[in-house]
């Protein structure tokens, strides 16, 4: 099926290590979300894209956190000097048009753990 | 800021009726959703509410959306073992695509 996939999986890293988290969103869809999910703090909302427009950042943790999004498609999360806290799974969403209901379809997520 | 909350847990027993219910702050609201979480699966959406709607029906769920009180309910009719997840509520703002979930409700369903 051509849903949204995420890779790694699953990625174990050492505190201070630079990391990247790679999403691939449904063809044709203009939105690509993150979010990330840690115990404590839910479901947060980090970084979404829309189109050639300027990402909105404005749930990124620290700018040890950074996002890129490619040819309006394929996006990749870095997160630089990870740190204990930075553990958590990591979801990528993408929908066709962010200004109506349209749904979000996530991925299955990347779970980091840094230890 | 934006915020929204529900409670963390809900047991209820097969056949029964489920209410998980959730409290947002955020006025501008403009589309209020419930996503299913199963164990290992990724985020799913039940359903989703407009906010100039009261009530949305589908098969077994209702939705509720009191925009006065800022509350939202997802009502789960004759629940079921495989209805067994953790369930979010989420609000859109207008002008914006973001996402803001609650913490999520665990039901169990006891056979």
């Amino acid at each position: 099926g051509a849903g949204v996939s995420q890779s790694p999986s699953n990625k174990v890293t050492e505190k201070g290590k630079d990391v990247e988290l790679r999403c691939d969103p449904i063809s044709g869809h203009t939105a690509l979300y993150w979010y990330r999910q840690s115990l404590g703090q839910g479901l947060e909302f980090l970084i979404y894209f829309q189109g050639n427009s300027a990402p909105d950042k404005s749930g990124l943790p620290s700018d040890r956190f950074s996002a890129e999004r490619t040819g309006g498609s394929v996006s990749t999360l870095t997160i630089q000097r990870t740190q204990q806290e930075d553990s958590a799974v990591y979801l990528c969403a993408s929908s066709s048009s962010p200004g109506t209901g349209f749904e979000q379809f996530f991925g299955p997520g990347t779970r980091l753990t840094v230890l | 800021g934006e915020d929204v909350e529900q409670s963390l847990f809900l047991s209820v027993r097969e056949g029964d009726s489920s209410v998980i219910n959730c409290t947002y702050t955020d006025s501008s609201s403009t589309y209020l959703y419930w996503y299913k979480q199963e164990p290992g699966a990724g985020l799913q959406l039940l359903t989703y509410i407009f906010s100039n709607m009261d009530m949305k029906q589908d098969q077994r769920l209702t939705v509720l959306l009191n925009k006065k009180d800022k509350h939202l309910s997802l009502r789960i009719a004759d629940t079921q073992t495989g209805d067994s997840a953790i369930y979010f509520c989420a609000e859109k703002g207008s002008n914006t695509g973001k996402l803001i979930f609650g913490q999520g409700t665990t039901l169990q369903v006891k056979p």
